[in-house]
C-alpha cells in the first residue's frame, strides 16, 4: 500500500524566508506525484505534479518541487515566501495506471508572520 | 462555469440518523472520488468511480455507500454505522482512463453528528 509523509506539520516563517517543506512516500513501482494547496476559506487546489521528465517541476505563484526517485522524495520549495503562502499544503500520490484515488500526507500548514 | 458543487456546506445530523452528502460536477470528468478530511490527518479516501455504474472501495469505505447513476453525480451516504462521522468531506473529480490525471476539488461539506 502506499503512504506519504510529511515531515513538518506546522511551520511558521517570516516574509522573503525560503521555503522547503519534505515529502517522502512509499510505494515501488512508478507513481505520479502532487502538491496540493489550501488557502482559509478556499478549495483544494493544485500548486504541481510531476508524472516523468524533468525531475525540477514548476508550478503556481512561484512553488517548485523537485522528484529525487532513489530518496522517494518530492520536497517543495520556494525560494521567498509571502504572507499570502499562509495556507495548508498537502504532498499527494498516485500509482501510475489508472484513475485512483490519492493518498494523501497529513499536511503540513504553514504560517508566513508579515 | 465550469467545478464541481457539493451541498449543503453545513449538514447537521443526530446520532443514529443516516445522511446524503451531494456531488455534482459539470466537467465532464469520467472519475470521481470521495475523500474525508480530519485535523492533523490529511485526506483519506471513502470511494471512487471510474465511470457510471461502477465505483471501488478506497482505504476507509467502511459505514459508506456511494452511488453513480449519472456522470455528473456521485452522492455519498454516511450510514448509522459509521462511528466517527463528524468530518469535512470532499468530492474530487479528473478526467480519468488508463492513466493518473489532476483531480479537482469541490469545497466540500462539513458534517456534525450530534
Amino acid at each position: 500500500a502506499q503512504s506519504v509523509s510529511q515531515h513538518n506539520h506546522h511551520v511558521i516563517l517570516s516574509e522573503a524566508a525560503s521555503l522547503e517543506l519534505g515529502c517522502n512516500y512509499s510505494y515501488g513501482g512508478t507513481v505520479n506525484l502532487f502538491w496540493y494547496v489550501q488557502y482559509p476559506g478556499q478549495h483544494l487546489q493544485l500548486l504541481l505534479k510531476y508524472f516523468s521528465g524533468d525531475p525540477l517541476v514548476k508550478g503556481i505563484k512561484g512553488f517548485e518541487a523537485e522528484f529525487i526517485k532513489s530518496k522517494f522524495s518530492f520536497n517543495l520549495r520556494k525560494p521567498s515566501v509571502q504572507w499570502s503562502d499562509t495556507a495548508e499544503y498537502f504532498c499527494a500520490v498516485n500509482a501510475r495506471g489508472g484513475a485512483d484515488g490519492l493518498t494523501f500526507g497529513k499536511g503540513t500548514h504553514l504560517i508566513i508572520q508579515p | 462555469d465550469g467545478g464541481i458543487t457539493q451541498s449543503p456546506k453545513y449538514l447537521f445530523r443526530k446520532e443514529g440518523q443516516n445522511v446524503t452528502l451531494s456531488c455534482e460536477q459539470n466537467l465532464n470528468h469520467d472519475a470521481m472520488y470521495w475523500y474525508r478530511q480530519d485535523p492533523g490527518q490529511g485526506l483519506r479516501l471513502i470511494y471512487y468511480s471510474q465511470i457510471v455504474n461502477d465505483f471501488q472501495k478506497g482505504d476507509i469505505a467502511e459505514g459508506y455507500s456511494v452511488s453513480r447513476e449519472k456522470k455528473e453525480s456521485f452522492p455519498l451516504t454516511v450510514t448509522s454505522a459509521q462511528k466517527n462521522p463528524t468530518a469535512f468531506y470532499l468530492c474530487a473529480s479528473s478526467i480519468g482512463g488508463v492513466f493518473a490525471n489532476e483531480q479537482f476539488f469541490g469545497p466540500g461539506t462539513r458534517l456534525t453528528v450530534l
